[in-house]
């Protein structure tokens, strides 16, 4: 079975502070995608990444950035957290190949205060 | 823009019977198109995946497609309280490895 993890269920944090949000993978995919998933807007790309040091801005990058160092690991990073960036964050991996079939982690739930 | 339409819902539809959720997009060029289920709280699940015309079946699920009218469904057959949740459709843009999410259905199964 595909194992996508991520560092957090919840978190809260303050405005302004920076917050980094991990997600690995343990089955070599090269593509990787952070979400966010707010009540009537529906999934939103935020970033993805198809190998290591390699990024791409998805729908709604502004406010984030991200890191992609080893294959298994990619990182959402937000540099000064904001109320309106309290949402629950997604990470995806996805099998390139035929299909294309994609892999979400169990979601971290973020609130800025 | 590519699109992928859903109806919001809720859908309800009484235990037994069979709940159909259906999905539209926009772009031609899509191949591969998928169900993921979410409860609530939950990230997506996913549990069915097509790519030719006709129906796929597994289980109490079957996904069909039709490319011509660019639209692809899922009905589940003997419905089940636990299959009370949001059923996103899903599509592939082959040629950058992105998927394309709609909004989500939510289906309310009636005991």
């Amino acid at each position: 079975d595909v194992k996508v993890t991520q560092s957090s269920r919840y978190l809260v944090k303050r405005t302004g502070e920076k917050v980094f949000l991990e997600c690995v993978q343990d089955m070599d995919h090269e593509n990787m995608f952070w979400y966010r998933q707010d009540p009537g807007l529906g999934l939103r790309l935020i970033y993805f990444s198809y190998d290591v040091k390699m990024k791409e801005k998805g729908d709604i990058p502004e406010g984030y950035s991200v890191s992609r160092e080893k294959k298994e690991r990619f990182s959402l990073i937000l540099e000064s957290a904001s109320t309106n960036q309290t949402s629950m964050y997604l990470c995806a991996s996805l099998v390139a190949g035929a299909y294309n079939e994609q892999f979400f982690g169990p979601g971290t739930r973020l609130t800025v205060l | 823009q590519k699109e992928v339409e859903q109806n919001s819902g809720p859908l309800s539809v009484p235990e037994g019977a069979i709940a159909s959720l259906n999905c539209t997009y926009s772009d031609r060029g899509s191949q591969s198109f998928f169900w993921y289920r979410q409860y609530s709280g939950k990230s997506p699940e996913l549990i069915m995946f097509i790519y030719s015309n006709g129906d796929k079946e597994d289980g109490r699920f079957t996904a069909q497609l039709n490319k011509a009218s660019q639209y692809v469904s899922l009905l589940i057959r003997d419905s089940q309280p636990s299959d009370s949740a949001t059923y996103l459709c899903a599509v592939n843009e082959n040629r950058e490895d992105k998927i394309i999410f709609g909004k989500g259905t939510r289906l309310h199964i009636l005991p």
